[in-house]
């Protein structure tokens, strides 16, 4: 399995309340991925990252931040967190070559009441 | 915007049969499809796929087929296994060069024994 490890696994928090999850890789690939999934919905892409301190928005960007400050790791932040942002949260990597797979962390659960 | 359609949401088969499950994507530039297994409480995982060069490819009982004219491509799980029991979720890559998949909604396969 491709090395990336999400923190943490699962989480419940309240309404309002900032929260951050973390993606380490130890593949040293350029590419990052933040993904949310929700029943009916599949996979999602919330930001994404092309290098440190490079990262652009996503399909479902509003509400969430993002920050690479080195290869190894990226960061999801919901600044205040809703209701209507509980769900499976998945990093994924990808190599540095087109036409490559995306392999995915083992997800965050996030609950927020 | 792009998008990528799976069909059916659902699929039951006798334990032997042979399943399928289609996606059309709607993006002509589009190089890259992969598919990916995910089983209960678990990872998205690449079992297969396919690069626009190439009409079919096969591996064991898993085969993926890409007809580029149709912007349609399918997965056949042969001889199924209970195992096999899980989501399948087909993607495509948004534009050649981008990085970025569409995901489907998902196929929920269950294999009675």
């Amino acid at each position: 399995d491709a090395g990336i490890t999400q923190s943490p696994r699962h989480k419940v928090t309240e309404t309002g309340t900032p929260v951050t999850l973390r993606c380490h890789q130890t593949e040293n690939h350029r590419y990052m991925y933040w993904y949310r999934q929700d029943p009916g919905h599949g996979l999602r892409l919330i930001h994404y990252s092309y290098g440190v301190k490079d990262t652009d928005k996503g399909e479902v960007s509003d509400g969430y931040s993002v920050s690479r400050s080195k290869t190894e790791d990226f960061l999801l932040t919901l600044e205040s967190a809703t209701s209507s942002q509980t769900s499976v949260y998945f990093c994924a990597i990808q190599a540095e070559y087109s036409n490559q797979p995306q392999h995915f962390g083992d997800g965050t659960r996030l609950s927020i009441l | 915007g792009e998008n990528v359609e799976q069909h059916p949401s659902t699929l039951s088969v006798q334990e032997g049969d042979s399943a399928v499950i289609k996606c059309t994507y709607s993006d002509s530039a589009s190089n890259y499809f992969p598919w990916y297994k995910q089983e209960l409480g678990k990872r998205p995982q690449l079992i297969i796929d396919i690069r626009s060069n190439v009409g079919e490819k096969k591996d064991q009982r898993i085969a993926v087929t890409l007809n580029k004219t149709a912007k349609h491509f399918s997965l056949h799980i042969t001889e199924t296994q209970p195992e096999d029991s899980a989501v399948y979720f087909c993607a495509a890559d948004k534009k050649s060069g981008t990085y970025k998949y569409i995901f489907g909604t998902g196929t929920r396969l269950k294999v009675l024994a």
